[in-house]
């Protein structure tokens, strides 16, 4: 069964140091979308690519979070320099594209900042 | 501003019993409503969802029920069981091209044996 692709699964760094997530929809989505939820609250959509192109990056902090999807396929997010306060799940998510209800999650990567 | 919201944090039933989760929106232009449900350490896994231009659907053992006068959307899950417990999420989908998800903040749902 096709799966959405997350590493790693669990990160510890310390607070000014530079991280990054990488993400691997499931093939032959467009749209690919990150996310972050803290303990006990819903997702929080950071940024949503359609291909290669970015189309809501509106809470996407952009002073220390990056993303990029160059080839439209894999997707690696980056925070630099990290905070105590970015300590959270960042979920990857994908979906066919335009019109499509139902987003497939990944396992998300729980970072720890210290 | 626009909110996808939850009225009960923590829902706890027998199992067997039917539960009922429910959500209040406030955005009335979203184009789908949807449950999602998250087990601890994993990520959210789509129910089931509804078109705004619907009032009930029916899955397997999950009907969700859409009250647009109130701005009220439910969840309810016959004969719970066990694996029934995790985090239970609305979320809503505006079809503005890009599908975007919006969530409300979730309720545990906690069946004992």
């Amino acid at each position: 069964e096709a799966e959405v692709a997350q590493s790693p699964r669990y990160k510890i760094t310390e607070k000014s140091q530079a991280v990054a997530f990488w993400c691997d929809p499931i093939s032959g989505h467009a749209t690919l979308y990150w996310y972050r939820q803290i303990l006990g609250q819903g997702p929080e959509l950071l940024v949503q690519f359609q291909d290669e192109s970015v189309v809501d990056d509106s809470q996407l902090p952009k002073d220390r979070f990056s993303a990029e999807r160059l080839k439209g396929v894999d997707s690696t997010l980056k925070i630099q320099p990290a905070e105590l306060g970015d300590s959270a799940m960042y979920l990857c998510a994908s979906s066919l594209g335009r019109g499509a209800t139902e987003a497939f999650f990944g396992q998300g990567t729980r970072l720890t900042v210290v | 501003g626009e909110s996808v919201g939850l009225h009960l944090p923590t829902l706890s039933v027998q199992e067997g019993d039917n539960s009922i989760i429910n959500c209040a929106y406030s955005n009335s232009a979203s184009d789908y409503f949807i449950w999602y449900k998250q087990e601890s350490g994993k990520g959210p896994q789509f129910i089931i969802d509804i078109r705004s231009n619907m009032d009930k659907r029916q899955g397997q053992r999950v009907t969700v029920l859409l009250n647009k006068t109130v701005k009220h959307l439910s969840l309810q899950i016959a004969a719970t069981q066990p694996g029934d417990s995790a985090v239970y999420f609305c979320a809503e989908n505006k079809d503005s091209g890009y599908s975007t998800l919006t969530f409300g903040k979730g309720t545990m749902l906690l069946v004992s044996p």
